[in-house]
């Protein structure tokens, strides 16, 4: 079984809606990590976070450490925000390494 | 904003041969990892590095890689014998502290013929 779900796999959107991401985790983290990989590879940071939620531009990340799950919110959604986004973890005990999902890819139409 | 930067971004090698694959992390963080992604599937990790010393491997870093921070600046991987399930992405990543966020190189695309 993954340590880290995402769902969906896929979404294709039209420009302007509004957005949800979904993760679950099984295992005890000390952060989860939003990141967006675009086509050309290169990954990109979005949002670390332990509790409760944040927010940068039209992005929204949520947590909820009871029910092991988090979310990203893209409101306003606009063609330039395809690409895969990804949820990773950072386990409890000590261990530096991230534990990735595969991944969710967003197509946003115009 | 500073950047983690990766040479090459796209590397040929043919099996059995050794390749580096060469970071440079951002000034003041002190950790630094290589992870990678074989096409189509999820991130994996490979090592940790800090203070000198790997910190922490998977079970994918066997005696066929090594890591190394000759000079300070730069932070290598070495594959001495490639094969040809090596043939992945591999991303640097640096980060400040532990538990702080990390930054991400745009990857060396290892193809192995």
């Amino acid at each position: 079984k993954n340590e880290v779900e995402q769902s969906p796999q896929n979404l294709t959107a039209q420009e302007g809606e509004f957005i949800t991401i979904n993760c679950s985790y099984s295992v005890g983290i000390s952060a989860l990590h939003w990141l967006q990989q675009h086509p050309g590879g290169g990954i990109v940071s979005l949002f670390m976070l332990s509790s409760g939620k944040k927010k940068h531009g039209r992005l929204i990340a949520t947590i909820n450490i009871q029910e092991k799950h988090s979310s990203l919110h893209i409101t306003a959604s606009h063609p330039r925000d395809s690409a895969v986004y990804i949820c990773a973890v950072a386990t409890q005990g000590g261990s530096e390494k991230l534990v990735f999902g595969k991944g969710m890819k967003l197509t946003v139409n115009p | 904003e500073p950047e983690v930067t990766q040479t090459p971004s796209h590397q040929v090698t043919q099996m059995g041969q050794e390749v580096i694959l060469r970071c440079v992390p951002i000034s003041n963080h002190l950790y630094f990892y290589w992870y990678r992604q074989i096409l189509g599937q999820k991130v994996e990790f490979l090592v940790s590095f800090y203070n000198n010393e790997i910190s922490e491997k998977s079970e994918i870093f066997d005696d066929q890689f090594s890591v190394e921070r000759p000079d300070g600046s730069n932070f290598t991987l070495k594959i001495r014998s490639t094969k040809l399930e090596d043939s992945a992405m591999y991303f640097c990543a640096s980060s400040f502290n532990r538990g702080t966020s990390y930054t991400f190189g745009s990857g060396t695309r290892l193809t192995v013929v």
